[in-house]
């Protein structure tokens, strides 16, 4: 069975600029979450999405956003970068959302310069 | 809130030797999970062992086990027959609310 998959691994961008992640579950995995792991603040909860509806947000400002499409897959968004929004960005998927543990992606690594 | 406390940032062990890391947690809840993450230099993260906290038992997974004391907050990994490939980043975790609040993690080198 496949892993989480998330594209892409690496992603260069400027101030100002808005990027888009992508995150693709688990087969049979309804549930996504998104975390923000950075060396200051460490693992941070962004956002979890179950069903195409968002279920569970973190303390992250608007720019931070994301959707889930009727396969499970889900995209994340950054607009208006800061360079702050450095960070691996982890995503993570789950057959539901009761005890079954999270099973994570390799991450994807956004530099802001 | 709930948060999660690891106190040790880094550990090391000798291969074969056994070793353990601390994590203590604060709740008022009294039904959640809790959850050890290791995360190697390739970045991704892998469940390493996860307890349930209705379960008096302590959870096992082969040279893994922990130490789990619900009253004292306290939800300690055991790592015997150190091998290299143990050398990562780990994690405890609690799980509330449908998000996983996460420790500082804990930096675990292993000599050879």
């Amino acid at each position: 069975k496949a892993g989480v998959t998330q594209t892409p691994r690496y992603l260069i961008k400027t101030r100002g600029q808005q990027v888009t992640l992508s995150c693709s579950p688990i087969s049979g995995h309804r549930s996504v979450s998104w975390y923000q792991q950075t060396p200051g603040q460490g693992l941070q909860f962004l956002f979890e999405y179950f069903s195409e509806t968002q279920r569970n947000k973190g303390n992250f400002p608007g720019r931070f956003s994301g959707r889930q499409f009727s396969n499970s897959r889900s995209e994340m968004n950054v607009s208006t970068l800061e360079l702050g929004d450095s960070a691996l960005y982890l995503c993570a998927s789950r057959k539901d959302r009761g005890p079954s543990p999270l099973h994570f992606g390799n991450g994807t690594r956004l530099t802001v310069t | 809130a709930q948060t999660v406390t690891q106190s040790q940032p880094e550990m090391s062990v000798q291969e074969a030797e056994t070793v353990t890391l601390s994590c203590t947690y604060d709740t008022s809840e009294s039904d959640y999970y809790l959850f050890w993450y290791k995360q190697p230099p390739s970045r991704q993260m892998i469940l390493v062992i996860r307890q349930e906290a209705y379960k008096q038992q302590n959870a096992t997974e082969n040279r893994f086990s922990v130490n789990f004391q619900k009253a004292a907050k306290s939800f300690s990994l055991k790592i015997s027959d150190s091998q290299l490939g143990d050398a990562a980043m780990y994690f405890c975790a609690y799980r509330s609310a449908n998000k996983l609040v996460f420790g500082a993690g804990t930096i675990l080198r292993v000599k050879s």
